[in-house]
């Protein structure tokens, strides 16, 4: 079973540079979510989208696009990236909206210099 | 806004002892679901316990339980009998916006000494 599966795991970027982290789900899961984890912060909320085809900023959305290109696959990218956005970045999807219980990735781990 | 409090930034227990992570939160929810969630050296988030606001009885998995007290909108972790693989970050996550956008606190490291 692979659950929620993200790439890259790690990534290495100079400011201004632009990339897509992938997310990917075969629980046929309705919504999905982006969330940032910093030391000391916990796990914020980027972008989640509830259902295919709608997406909603979170706490921390600035700097930050989402595309739900499907049912199973939710990209978050990072069109100009600043050393603020170095961080471990965790996808996660749900199978019911209001039962909110998630399941999460393993992670990509970006720094940005 | 939500807001989450986890008190304890680190806490330690001997293997086999019982240890309690407490858990305050803030909603205008009247039904909703909260969660803890572990976050091992791993770094993989893995849900420990769900418990329902609706439901008076405390949830309970294994050596994982809940004191969840609706009215003082507290929610600690009970581990009993502790074991060496608890030792991990413990999230607490109560709802935010209708369960849809789970807001975490800032967690609580957790050491369990042999």
């Amino acid at each position: 079973n692979a659950g929620v599966t993200q790439t890259p795991k790690f990534q290495v970027l100079k400011t201004g540079q632009s990339m897509t982290l992938q997310c990917a789900q075969d629980m046929n899961h309705n919504s999905m979510y982006w969330y940032r984890q910093d030391p000391g912060m916990g796990l914020r909320l980027i972008y989640y989208s509830a259902s295919e085809g709608t997406t909603d900023k979170g706490e921390v959305p600035n700097g930050y696009n989402v595309s739900r290109l499907n049912k199973r696959e939710f990209s978050l990218r990072l069109e100009s990236a600043a050393p603020s956005q170095t961080s471990v970045y965790f996808c996660a999807s749900s199978p019911e909206v209001n039962t909110g219980e998630l399941f999460f990735g393993e992670g990509s781990r970006l720094t940005v210099l | 806004a939500q807001t989450v409090t986890q008190s304890q930034p680190e806490m330690s227990v001997q293997e086999a002892e019982t240890v309690t992570l407490s858990c305050t939160y803030d909603t205008s929810e009247s039904d909703y679901y909260l969660f803890w969630y572990k976050q091992p050296p791993s770094r993989q988030m893995i849900l420990v316990i769900r418990q329902e606001a609706y439901k008076q009885q405390n949830a309970t998995e294994n050596r994982f339980s809940v004191n969840f007290q609706k009215a003082a909108k507290s929610f600690s972790l009970k581990i009993s009998d502790s074991q060496l693989g608890d030792a991990a970050m413990y999230f607490c996550a109560p709802p935010q916006g209708g369960s849809e956008k789970l807001v975490f606190g800032k967690g609580t490291k957790l050491t369990v000494n042999p």
